[in-house]
């Protein structure tokens, strides 16, 4: 069965950094493109980054260019994304979702990033 | 970027209604278009691709349609398990803007 799990969600105030980790099985990871996709209380889905499967191609969206950075590892089925400079607005559930090309799936369950004094 | 916007953004309906819920995209994005259910406190699960491919396992009372800026979702006979938030998404080009949502509420 195919699985994407996260962890390093926490409560993180503002200006401060958090590294959100993903694991992945059931397929095989360094096939795939891997995306981070947030969703703020009470509000929609917001598309976060892209890393290709070779990490050759990187995507971010505007709100968070220049302050999170996306990698992976193929090694060990992992995707992550350090977040930096977090601000009030950065507060969200942050899902890991595998790309194949027309649509995302599977997503990880999320983890909820909180960032407030 | 590509802005997509659903309507309505809420819908009140009942067991059984034909429901169809309309996604429109700033520019032509062919049918590079999915479409998502996601229940409160859940990752959201893909129902359509391609715009109008259904999902392996996802009941057929759900069907997609559309091309280039006009898309929409359709449940032919809304089920108790069918009240949830529904998004489209992009996927012409990044970012990978999804629709505001459309809440399906119980009417």
């Amino acid at each position: 069965e195919m699985q994407l799990v996260e962890s390093g969600g926490g409560l993180v105030q503002p200006g401060g950094s958090l590294r959100l980790s993903c694991a992945a099985s059931g397929f095989t990871f360094s096939n795939y493109g891997m995306n981070w996709v947030r969703q703020a209380p009470g509000k929609g889905l917001e598309w976060v980054s892209y890393i290709s499967s070779s990490s050759s191609t990187i995507y971010y969206a505007d709100s968070v260019k220049g302050r999170f950075t996306i990698s992976r590892d193929n090694t060990k089925n992992s995707l992550y994304l350090q977040m930096n400079s977090l601000r009030a607005e950065d507060t969200a559930v942050y899902y890991c979702a595998r790309d194949i090309g027309v649509e995302f799936d599977p997503w990880g369950q999320g983890t909820l990033v909180t960032v407030s004094s | 970027d590509i802005q997509m916007t659903q309507s309505p953004s809420t819908l009140s309906a009942s067991v059984g209604d034909r429901v169809t819920i309309t996604c429109r995209a700033s520019q032509s994005i062919s049918s590079w278009l999915a479409w998502y259910q996601q229940k409160p406190g859940k990752a959201p699960k893909v129902l359509i691709y391609k715009a109008s491919s259904l999902e392996s396992g996802v009941p057929s009372r759900f069907s997609g349609s559309g091309s280039g800026t006009e898309f929409t979702l359709t449940i032919s006979s809304l089920q108790p398990d069918d009240f949830a938030t529904y998004y489209c998404q992009q996927y012409n080009s990044y970012p990978r803007t999804f629709g505001q949502g459309t809440k399906v509420e119980i009417k």
